[in-house]
């Protein structure tokens, strides 16, 4: 199972929005809507950010926001602000027999 | 409030094995499946494992098959890796997960793993 395709980096200023996306295949992205966000800070463990392609857990900010067309997912970060620049990882479930499949990362910097 | 608390990480040399633990907390246990995720130096996350809630179905990713087990004790809320020939490659942290992309998904604070001679 090859992990999911994730754009290396991208940036904003304070205020903007940004969007990373999420490549998988009809096996996993494309099939379930099962797609996670996680954000890493360093040294940190991820956070959970998106569940189930647009679902927020309990206490994450409405500033982030997920979706899902065909084989890609998309996490959009509205408002930017200095704290959510970290590494954002996508996760799929991707079939009994290979259970998660993570994305590649793309690192969000603040300008 | 749940908690997983990974140990054993180290140095070993190549060919060597470590045995990690993840104590859990806060939640029944043996409810859930539970996973371990690894995370090399300056990389990405791999998912690399799962056992089943009674142990008996576990899952490896190909780059372990053959080399790690998973295995989990009920009794006492714990989740293990046994990691034999252990390879430069391996050399990560390890995270124990609870819910790995569920709305409850609960991360350990990792233990490093250092494959050198």
């Amino acid at each position: 199972q090859s992990a999911l395709t994730q754009t290396a980096s991208v940036s904003g200023s304070p205020g903007q929005s940004l969007t990373i996306s999420c490549t998988g295949t009809s096996s996993d992205v494309g099939s379930y809507d099962l797609v996670s966000w996680y954000q890493q800070h360093p040294g940190k463990a991820p956070k959970l950010m998106i569940y189930e392609v647009s679902k927020r857990p309990s206490g994450v900010s409405n500033r982030f926001s997920g979706s899902k067309s065909g084989n890609t997912a998309s996490l959009t970060i509205y408002g930017l602000q200095a704290e959510d620049e970290a590494d954002y990882y996508c996760c799929s479930y991707a079939g009994s027999s290979t259970p998660y499949v993570f994305g590649t990362g793309t690192k969000v910097t603040v300008l | 409030e749940v908690q997983l608390v990974e140990s054993g990480g180290g140095l070993v040399q190549p060919g060597g094995s470590l045995r990690l633990s993840c104590s859990a907390s806060g939640f029944t246990f043996n409810n859930f499946a539970m996973h371990w995720v690894r995370q090399a130096p300056g990389k990405g996350l791999e998912y690399l494992s799962a056992v089943s809630i009674t142990g008996g179905s576990t899952y490896y990713a190909d780059s372990v098959k053959g080399r790690f087990t998973i295995s989990r004790d009920n009794s006492k809320n714990t989740l293990y890796l046994q990691m034999r020939s252990l390879r430069p490659a391996d050399a990560a942290v390890y995270y124990c997960v609870k819910d790995v992309g569920g709305s409850d998904s609960h991360w350990g604070q990792g233990t490093l793993v250092t494959v050198s001679s």
